[in-house]
């Protein structure tokens, strides 16, 4: 079974500073799909960010950038330029190949707290 | 706005009742996917319909079951209540399934007391 695995629950960052969240994960397949989620306050889930690991090339949206290092299963989040509506929870999820049972594995999320 | 509508947004209720979540897809939408948040369990999957099928099974109590209807919308039943069952349950959709982005709705806080 896949495992997602956030190892720092809590993080704060001063407001226009560069943060790095991190993810591993277990798997044995070689094709599927990392994400990142967002859950602020307001508790809606919001896609940040999504990285296909048959790409080498690591994905960006805007201020958001990943660090996707296959061989190590490691799938870290940077956010440059954080800015207060970054405070939120931030969730690392791995989605295993088409089959019969595809499915979105969450690692537990790291709460993130940006400061003015 | 995701597109994704849920109702109610908070229930409250008894151990041992049952109760009935409702999700609207996107528009255009075929899958659907039905999530527990807990603070013990952290954000879970259940279960997933595509097009009216089952298509992929989580950790989805006997006691619960979902179907999803021939306008794409979908229910989740929740039944014999427990204490444990308290949680936030969101409903996603994609266009389709594999790899394609889900766009999660605002959940039903449900809370069994």
């Amino acid at each position: 079974a896949q495992t997602v695995t956030q190892s720092q629950p809590e993080m704060s960052v001063q407001e226009a500073e560069t943060v790095t969240l991190s993810c591993t994960y277990d798997t044995s397949e070689n094709n599927y799909y990392l994400f990142w989620y967002k859950q602020p306050p307001s508790r809606q889930m919001i896609l940040v960010i999504r990285q296909e690991a048959y790409k080498q090339q690591n994905a960006t949206e805007n201020r958001f950038s990943v660090n996707f290092q296959k061989a190590a299963k490691s799938f870290s989040l940077k956010i440059s330029d954080s800015q207060l509506g970054d405070t939120a929870m931030y969730f690392c999820a791995f989605m295993n190949p088409p089959g019969a049972n595809s499915k979105l594995t969450f690692g537990k999320g790291i709460t993130l707290s940006v400061r003015p | 706005d995701s597109g994704v509508t849920q109702t109610p947004k908070h229930l409250i209720t008894a151990t041992g009742q049952r109760v009935t979540l409702r999700c609207s897809p996107r528009s255009g939408d075929l899958s659907v996917y039905w999530y527990q948040q807990s603070l013990d369990q952290g954000l879970q999957f259940l279960i997933q319909y595509y097009n009216g099928e089952e298509r992929a099974k989580g950790n989805i109590l006997e006691r619960f079951s979902a179907q999803q209807f021939p306008d794409l919308h979908s229910e989740l039943n929740l039944s014999s209540l427990e204490l444990g069952d308290s949680a936030l349950y969101f409903c996603a959709s994609s266009v389709e399934g594999w790899a394609d982005e889900q766009y999660f709705g605002p959940g039903t806080r449900l809370t069994v007391t």
